[in-house]
């Protein structure tokens, strides 16, 4: 079964508008932690932000948000103020356990901003 | 260096060939990940160390595939008698623990013609 599922394949949005990229999650581990990375066109994955399954609040990290609904176990990735250089393909990531461990990477949005 | 560094960044081979692929951590980072990305897909788990030792490596597609990190620094992913479905990019990534986010490196791409 899918643990990460990403549903938009592609997004175009305005330079300076906000954008709201869907993650749903899949685990029956109590503990876990959300990740969210960027990957350009030259190939290295930036992280962006991170949402421990216990965090009280929503994470937060200058311009990136992440809409974390555990009962509905999603944590979309709100960026705001789009610039040019956010275009690139984002990816949620899943870590389960408290132990540490491997990242499960969903399929990815593909994020174009237009000026 | 300041990141995680991979090398080669690209290298070609015929299938059959044996390939050894490279990756030096940030320097104190424990955790080493070894990824494989496939053109428009996420990246996919294949080993982790934590030290020296495979912590987990249920992502290791089948038994052409290993990797070493004998002294808890510096890995190499091995690939025996390459097949041209393991054109990918091979990504590496370290952690300071466990738990943190990953850094990646740029990645190697393979290609068996």
């Amino acid at each position: 079964a899918q643990k990460i599922t990403q549903t938009q394949p592609g997004m175009f949005v305005q330079e300076k508008e906000a954008v709201t990229l869907d993650c749903t999650y899949d685990t029956s581990d109590p503990s876990y932690g959300l990740f969210w990375y960027k990957q350009p066109s030259s190939g290295e994955m930036i992280f962006l932000i991170y949402q421990g399954s216990y965090d009280q609040q929503n994470a937060t990290e200058g311009r990136y948000s992440l809409n974390f609904q555990k009962a509905r176990k999603s944590a979309n990735l709100v960026i705001s103020a789009l610039q040019l250089g956010d275009s690139a393909m984002y990816f949620c990531a899943m870590r389960e356990g408290h132990r540490g461990g491997k990242l499960i990477f969903g399929q990815g949005t593909e994020l174009s901003v237009k000026p | 260096g300041a990141g995680v560094s991979q090398t080669p960044s690209n290298k070609v081979t015929e299938k059959g060939k044996y390939v050894e692929l490279r990756c030096d951590p940030i320097s104190g980072h424990t955790a080493l990940y070894w990824y494989r990305q496939s053109l428009g897909q996420g990246p996919e788990f294949l080993i982790y160390f934590q030290g020296t030792g495979a912590a987990d490596d249920s992502g290791l597609p089948n038994d052409r595939f290993f990797a070493v990190r004998p002294e808890g620094s510096v890995s190499t992913l091995k690939i025996q008698r390459t097949e041209r479905g393991d054109s990918a990019v091979y990504l590496c990534a370290s952690s300071f623990r466990n738990t943190g986010e990953l850094f990646f490196g740029e990645g190697s791409r393979l290609t068996v013609l």
